[in-house]
């Protein structure tokens, strides 16, 4: 099955920088990819996704990446805010297999105002 | 309010009980999910159903089971919880076949299994 790894666990930025996570996955028929945020003490929402057929996405300070021949994509935020402090956690699937979500291990971000 | 509901929000169980953690959800999606949250290791799904009457296994099936009798409903039951259970709890659902692929998730069930 398909396997995501997710880099790093925990990333601490000051308020302002940037911040990149990158995931890997190893199915290469994956071809849908999420971004969801979880607060402290709350459920995971749905930020950002991206699909096969396009190599980024934006949708303001937020940016997604996909490379689909290394198997990587990465979340960009830009101009960090103490607001953006979460668990970020990244997913592949296969949108006709199921919709099945594998996610990656999860990036504790810590803006530091 | 639309949404997708758990109960119970938290509860600490004994070793050898069974549990039941409800899940309902009223977006009339076809598609739910059951994840677990441990520390470090994201979400890992543990059984899904596609669509009412149907199920299937996820990644960490052992000790749990699901049924899905109506759309609305996907009960998670451990049969006789053991320690390594403790977890957080989260159901999901989903309307499969349309562009987003949004993942709506609950808002989650801390069990502790002592």
């Amino acid at each position: 099955g398909e396997n995501v790894e997710q880099h790093p666990s925990t990333l601490s930025v000051q308020e302002g920088d940037s911040a990149v996570i990158k995931c890997t996955y190893s199915d290469s028929a994956s071809n849908y990819f999420p971004w969801y945020k979880q607060e402290l003490g709350k459920r995971p929402q749905l930020i950002i996704d991206i699909r096969s057929n396009v190599g980024e996405k934006k949708d303001q300070r937020i940016a997604v990446t996909l490379n689909k021949t290394a198997k990587h994509f990465s979340l960009h935020i830009t101009e960090t805010q103490p607001e953006d402090s979460a668990v970020y956690f990244c997913a592949a699937s296969i949108t006709d297999a199921g919709n099945m979500l594998t996610f990656g291990g999860g990036t504790r971000l810590m803006v530091k105002p | 309010i639309a949404g997708i509901t758990q109960a119970p929000t938290s509860q600490i169980l004994a070793a050898g009980r069974r549990m039941t953690l409800r899940c309902t959800q009223d977006m009339r999606h076809n598609a739910m999910y059951w994840y677990r949250q441990d520390l470090g290791l994201g979400l890992r799904l543990i059984h899904y159903s596609n669509t009412a009457g149907t199920t299937g296994k996820g990644e960490v099936p052992d000790g749990y089971s699901v049924s899905r009798a109506n759309t609305d409903d996907f009960p998670l039951t451990l049969a006789s919880a053991v320690p390594s259970q403790t977890s957080v709890y989260f159901c999901a659902s989903k309307q499969t076949g349309t562009n987003t692929g949004e993942l709506f998730f609950g808002e989650g069930s801390r069990l502790t299994v002592l």
